[in-house]
């Protein structure tokens, strides 16, 4: 079954680095989507992505943080001068049909010290 | 806006008994698709089952069933014969119609512990 790969599954920065998460949506899919889970807590929208542009960003996707999708297949966020609040589980989504659901990618966990 | 609330934040069951999850949500919008998602230790998010608001008849997928009440915006997860494997997260979501590439809106998640 096609799976949305993230990489690194985990990854530690100090505070004020940037990061750069990255994603393989399924191959066929047209929209993307990042979500972040502070621990303990639910699962939040950050922005989605559809024709090389962002659809709908949340309050949450301040100018600290942007996507891009590089070449066919990969899908980045990047998060600049990163700050402790900024630790969580990140996760990647594509869908085709959104309506139908979404696949998860198995996450990043940041780690901001 | 729209708004989910999972009212157990944990939830137990004995192998091979029933349980069932609680979702309530709150939305002005008349075209909508609500989820359950399992989110095991591994973290990934795993889709359970999935509803369109606009159907009476409630969605099953083998041991999992909803009881979709679009009258008082209930959305409350069956699992039938739970098994060890069953133990994890499970998150409701609301998902807007009229695009294809809405946000998913979450609630706070309820933790289901199975018993041997």
């Amino acid at each position: 079954e096609p799976e949305v790969t993230q990489t690194p599954s985990h990854q530690v920065t100090q505070m004020g680095q940037e990061v750069i998460l990255r994603c393989v949506p399924i191959s066929n899919h047209l929209y993307f989507y990042w979500y972040r889970q502070i621990l303990g807590q639910k699962v939040e929208f950050l922005v989605s992505f559809y024709n090389n542009e962002i659809s709908e960003k949340s309050e949450i996707f301040d100018d600290q943080f942007s996507v891009e999708r590089p070449d066919g297949s990969n899908f980045t966020l990047k998060i600049r001068s990163t700050k402790l609040e900024d630790s969580a589980m990140y996760f990647c989504a594509s869908s085709n049909e959104g309506t139908y659901g979404y696949t998860f990618g198995s996450g990043t966990r940041l780690t901001v010290v | 806006a729209q708004t989910v609330t999972q009212s157990q934040p944990e939830m137990s069951v004995q192998e091979a008994e029933t349980v069932t999850l609680s979702c309530t949500y709150d939305t002005s919008e008349s075209d909508y698709y609500l989820f359950w998602y399992k989110q095991p230790p591994s973290r990934q998010m795993i889709l359970v089952i999935r509803q369109e608001a606009y159907k009476q008849q409630n969605a099953t997928e083998n041991r999992f069933s909803v009881n979709f009440q679009k009258a008082a915006k209930s959305f409350s997860l069956k699992i039938s014969d739970s098994q060890l494997g069953d133990a994890a997260m499970y998150f409701c979501a609301f998902l807007a119609g009229g695009t294809s590439y809405g946000k998913l809106t979450f609630g706070q998640g309820t933790i289901l512990t199975v018993h041997p």
